[in-house]
């Protein structure tokens, strides 16, 4: 099946700085690939997603192309601020007969201070 | 609409006690999935349904587990009996699921059950 190898955080962040979180896959063709957030308190919720090579999903500032050739899906904002602070996950489908199902990766805790 | 609905929100409970977990997903999505999500192991998916169908059971930790999807708006999730170790966020997602194995549409995650066993 797929996989989704996603950067190890925790990531602590001035708020206004850059942020780039890796995301490399591992896939039988082109499958759509997303990230998800999820806030303190609450459940998962869609980011953004790409659905084709070299698509660019963005929402709320942040984004991320659908890299085939290097097999990757970072995600980048270039001025976070503190309530971006959440955990983000990439992900993508499961593959092989595991119709509907997604493969997260571990995710990645991101922390902005004012 | 009113997005995926869990109940309850919080629980706690006994060591030996039935925990039962309440799922409605949003109308007109054909899947269905349970996760549990820890800070020792993350996010780990129990069990998907389709179409009220359990498809992959592969991650309930035992058989002190249970699921059941009776209609496409209700499904439960049952531990029996509950112990310390299952202590964790409980999340319930629907999706509307397309053919084919590279299309998989948006999951959409309810806002958790928090289940305590003392």
């Amino acid at each position: 099946g797929n996989s989704v190898t996603q950067m190890e955080g925790p990531v602590t962040l001035s708020e206004e700085a850059f942020l780039t979180i890796n995301c490399t896959y591992t896939a039988t063709g082109y499958p759509s690939l997303f990230w998800y957030v999820q806030y303190p308190g609450e459940g998962l919720q869609l980011l953004l997603k790409a659905t084709k090579a070299d698509d660019k999903g963005s929402n709320k500032g942040f984004e991320a192309t659908y890299r085939k050739e290097t097999t990757s899906f970072h995600l980048e904002k270039g001025s976070v601020q503190v309530s971006d602070s959440a955990v983000y996950f990439c992900a993508l489908p499961a593959g092989g007969t595991s119709y509907g199902k997604l493969t997260f990766g571990q995710g990645t805790i991101l922390t902005v201070h004012p | 609409d009113a997005g995926v609905i869990q109940s309850p929100r919080h629980e706690v409970t006994e060591m030996g006690q039935e925990v039962t977990l309440r799922c409605k997903p949003i109308s007109g999505h054909d899947y269905l999935f349970w996760y549990r999500q820890t800070m020792m192991r993350g996010l780990e998916l129990l069990i998907y349904f389709n179409n009220n169908v359990p498809i992959d059971d592969s991650g309930m930790p035992e058989d002190r587990f249970s699921a059941k999807m009776p209609n496409a708006s209700f499904s439960t999730l049952k531990i029996q009996p509950s112990e310390p170790r299952d202590s964790a966020v409980y999340f319930c997602a629907s999706s509307f699921g397309t053919s084919g194995v590279y299309e998989t549409d948006t999951q959409y995650f309810g806002p958790g059950t928090r289940l305590t066993v003392l």
